[in-house]
């Protein structure tokens, strides 16, 4: 079974650029999930999507982030403008219910913002 | 706000050695607890998912025990080998919500 994919794996941009991330999860995984991790930090969930549709944003920076998961399956998480503090890994998961179920991780988005 | 918290921060041992960690979480609302271990450069791999207060769970030489009713899971290896070093990350799950601890840095050194 192939894991989650994530693009790309590292990327370096200057403040005030934009930036995108892809997932494409486990084939069947309804549930998606977008997770910050600040180095010293757990990962902090930033977006949670079942199916096409947004079950959790509440953490989002909404200013500035914004997701999608067209068709329920791949997802974009973008950043435009970058900010210092946006500097983190940006990890990518999927389970297959939306309850208590394991979730599986792509292996991140390393991201500095210069 | 939940606050999950995991202790030590980091951790050096020697190969050989039995190690174990903690992490605390809230008492109420409990669904599940999850163990993930994350080396550096791959995905954070799934270790034991825990729903039952006593459980225990043993996966080779790492095992895990969880008390709902005082919030607390702790994770132990026994016999550290170079290759344990990661990061443990634990996971309280509440309904359809997860919140991650900060984990613990594990090195064995050789």
């Amino acid at each position: 079974e192939a894991g989650v994919a994530q693009s790309p794996r590292y990327k370096i941009i200057e403040k005030r650029q934009s930036v995108a991330f892809w997932c494409n999860p486990i084939s069947g995984h309804a549930t998606l999930y977008w997770y910050q991790q600040i180095l010293g930090q757990g990962p902090k969930l930033l977006i949670q999507f079942q199916n096409n549709g947004v079950v959790d944003d509440s953490q989002l920076p909404k200013d500035r982030f914004s997701a999608e998961r067209l068709k329920g399956v791949d997802s974009t998480l973008k950043i435009q403008p970058a900010k210092l503090e946006d500097s983190a890994v940006y990890l990518c998961a999927s389970s297959q219910t939306l309850l208590a179920g394991g979730q599986f991780f792509g292996p991140g988005t390393r991201l500095t913002v210069l | 706000i939940l606050n999950v918290e995991q202790s030590p921060q980091s951790l050096h041992v020697q190969e050989g050695d039995s190690t174990n960690f903690t992490c605390s979480f809230p008492s109420s609302n409990f669904y599940a607890l999850h163990w993930y271990r994350w080396e550096t450069a791959k995905s954070p791999e799934a270790l034991f998912v825990m729903t039952l207060n006593g459980d225990e769970k043993k996966k080779g030489r790492i095992s895990a025990t969880l008390n709902t009713k005082e919030g607390y899971s702790y994770l132990y290896i026994k016999g550290s080998q170079p290759e344990d070093s990661a990061t443990y990350l634990c996971a309280f799950n509440y309904g359809q919500n997860f919140v991650f601890g900060p984990g613990t840095r594990l090195s064995v050194l050789p």
